[in-house]
């Protein structure tokens, strides 16, 4: 069962526009959403977090928007950087138990 | 001044055989993790310890054991290995914080495990 959707597995964006990666969840117990990044051969690295009563968190270029009432989250990166090629999780939290996404592939193109 | 690392990095053995993988953390966190990642590229918790305490065990086979001889180290031994234990096993760390708050997880940058 899963919980947390991804349902776009790559995305390919220019440089210097806007990246959006789309996230579902069904469980509204989640407390926390957040978005990790993650390069070939390495751990997924924290990005950005959202708590469940707020509708948006702004840091830099990334903005994660949360629509509770949807149950979806999406993260915006912008201008995208080709450096931003990787794969992004979704994932959620209740307490310390972290629900993964299966990641979706950014690639931005110079 | 690596934060989570894991050993091996890579891990290639046959079936029925016992492995381990070791984690150590220096970030002084008090809780530790081990998530699998598999074919379909899902990363899913297997366990958690906190203060050295199992606090999360998901429905995991028991041929998979961890173990944490103190805070910083949460090493993960796997008996009797099956072809579907081919995957990739990050180890995590956070440090617990107040009640509504996020605690951020530090993954280290995997162990990939081929099963021949």
């Amino acid at each position: 069962d899963q919980q947390v959707k991804q349902n776009s597995p790559s995305l390919s964006v220019q440089e210097g526009r806007i990246s959006i990666l789309n996230c579902d969840y069904t469980n509204s117990m989640f407390d926390y959403f957040l978005w990790y990044k993650k390069y070939p051969a390495e751990g997924p690295t924290f990005l950005i977090s959202i708590s469940s009563i707020k509708d948006k968190n702004e840091d830099g270029r990334f903005t994660v928007f949360l629509n509770k009432s949807a149950k979806h989250l999406s993260l915006h990166i912008v201008p995208s950087q080709p450096g931003d090629s990787a794969v992004y999780f979704c994932a959620a939290t209740r307490g310390n138990k972290l629900v993964f996404g299966a990641g979706t592939i950014l690639r931005v193109k110079s | 001044d690596t934060a989570v690392s894991q050993t091996p990095k890579y891990l290639v053995t046959q079936m029925g055989n016992d492995k381990s993988i070791k984690c150590e953390q220096n970030l002084g966190h008090d809780t530790m993790y081990w998530y699998k990642q598999d074919s379909k590229k899902f990363l899913k918790i297997m366990f958690s310890y906190n203060n050295k305490e199992l606090i999360i065990n998901e429905t995991v086979p028991n041929r998979f054991s961890p173990k944490s001889p103190d805070k910083a180290h949460l090493n993960l031994h796997i008996n009797s290995l099956e072809l579907g234990d081919s995957a990739v096993y990050f180890c995590a760390s956070s440090q617990t914080l107040a009640a509504g708050s996020y605690n951020e997880q530090f993954f280290g940058p995997g162990t990939r495990l081929t099963v021949l």
